[in-house]
């Protein structure tokens, strides 16, 4: 079975780093990418970025370039999302999603990491 | 910006309906990579149709997908009690190196 799951909800205080993960099992990780979604509150999904697995090669979306960074341990099947500095806007959920090229749908999801921002 | 979808729509069981998702010519209209997601409160989204008509394994035949011009649809037959979701569609979109963009979501409540 496809499994995507990801690391616990986390509070954490405006300017503080942070590193979330996403575990991949039952297929072979590093023959597809992971795409990291943001959800605020009452809002619809927005693209991250991805990285492609096989060779840590990444795309961010405009409005994450440069404050957010994609990485991944193929090692351990593990996929990392991290903010050096935390802003109180950052506050929402975030999904890791795989997929294998472009233009393929996100077919399997994880189960979402609650980050909370608060001084 | 975001694709444009109607911010809920209604039906009683046994009913059809049809969710609407409004692109540009740079994202819908171009490209036949349109999907549809259902989140249910608390979980992660489902993929229900992808490039643009296509059913993954699993996923019932009451769910059907189509396009026409920079417009995706959702339809739904026979609606039943656990279609009640928030549904959000999907698109490719080559205006950066890799980008894609979702709608801002429909609220489907069956009545």
């Amino acid at each position: 079975e496809v499994q995507l799951v990801q690391s616990g909800a986390e509070v954490k205080k405006p300017g503080e780093s942070l590193r979330i993960s996403c575990k991949g099992s039952g297929y072979n990780f590093s023959t597809y990418w992971i795409s990291w979604v943001r959800q605020m509150p009452g809002k619809g999904p927005e693209w991250m970025g991805r990285i492609d697995l096989s060779d840590s090669y990444t795309n961010y979306g405009p409005s994450f370039q440069g404050h957010v960074t994609l990485s991944s341990d193929k090692s351990i099947n593990t996929a990392f999302l991290q903010w050096s500095s935390l802003k109180a806007s950052d506050a929402a959920m975030y999904y890791c999603a795989r997929h294998t090229t472009v233009t393929t749908p996100f077919d399997h999801w994880g189960q979402g990491t609650l980050v909370t921002v608060s001084s | 910006s975001a694709l444009t979808q109607p911010r809920s729509v209604s039906g009683s069981p046994g009913q059809s309906l049809t969710i609407s998702c409004t692109g540009t010519s740079s994202d819908v209209g171009d490209y036949n990579y349109v999907s549809w997601y259902q989140q249910h409160p608390g979980k992660a989204p489902k993929l229900m149709i992808y490039d643009v008509s296509k059913r993954p394994s699993g996923v019932p035949d009451r769910f059907s997908g189509s396009k026409s011009g920079n417009t995706a649809s959702l339809s739904i037959s026979g609606l039943q009690a656990e279609d009640e979701a928030e549904y959000y569609c999907y698109s490719y979109a080559d205006n950066y190196t890799f980008f894609v963009i979702f709608g801002g979501g429909t609220q489907l409540t069956v009545l």
